[in-house]
């Protein structure tokens, strides 16, 4: 059953706590990516990594940090520097080449207490 | 640079009655569009997408798009909206200078009453 796993689905943080959200693909997929959902703005791009131990700063990339030490897995870190995280955030992963879409994985919502 | 307007943030129909959901975008580069599908707390699903092949392209449950670059336009439409159609819906776009910089749009909540 090939996809992409996101865990956890929910997720709580106290102010000034840093959290790791994982992300995990058997798709075999070289590109990998982090968007930040938040209500009425769409989907805005935080990092995004094409080959492993390579990755690049998306739009919003402050207050985060991502590793890409293995092909199927892209970890995202949410800093107690990011002043505004309580959202929803979405994994994505891609297979080089033209035009090819996205596949997302289900999303973890993080909720900062 | 590219940018993507979805002209409703909300659309509300009868079940059976067509469904037009607008998309409007811009590109430097012939453009590669896509039109996602996202259910509450669920990640994103793609419907159908466009890469400068046919205009008319048909996607999944029906949907379907036509793009036109006259109007730059890239419009979902479905004949006979079902109740499992009432989701959020993104129009996206994909630059000709990358392979990998999808803009979104804002999206449009598609309400299906029976």
């Amino acid at each position: 059953d090939g996809g992409i796993t996101q865990s956890p689905k929910y997720l709580f943080r106290k102010e000034g706590q840093n959290v790791t959200l994982s992300c995990e693909q058997n798709l075999n997929h070289d590109a990998m990516y982090w968007y930040r959902q938040d209500p009425g703005q769409g989907l805005r791009l935080i990092y995004y990594s094409q080959i492993v131990n390579d990755f690049q700063k998306g739009d919003i990339a402050e207050g985060y940090s991502v590793s890409r030490e293995k092909k199927e897995s892209f970890p995202l870190t949410v800093t107690s520097a990011q002043k505004n995280p309580t959202a929803f955030y979405l994994c994505a992963s891609q297979p080089l080449g033209s035009y090819n879409e996205q596949f997302f994985g289900p999303g973890t919502r993080l909720t900062v207490l | 640079a590219q940018s993507v307007t979805q002209l409703d943030s909300h659309v509300s129909v009868s079940e059976g009655t067509p469904v037009l959901l607008r998309c409007n975008y811009s590109s430097s580069y012939s453009p590669s569009l896509f039109w996602y599908v996202q259910h509450p707390n669920k990640g994103l699903q793609l419907l159908l997408k466009y890469t400068s092949a046919a205009t008319l392209v048909k996607g999944i449950n029906g949907f379907e798009a036509e793009f036109k670059k006259s109007e730059t336009s890239f419009h979902l439409t479905k004949p006979s909206a079902h109740m499992s159609d009432a989701a959020e819906y993104f129009c996206v776009v994909l630059s000709g200078g990358s392979n990998y910089k999808l803009t979104f749009g804002k999206g449009t909540l598609l309400t299906v009453n029976p």
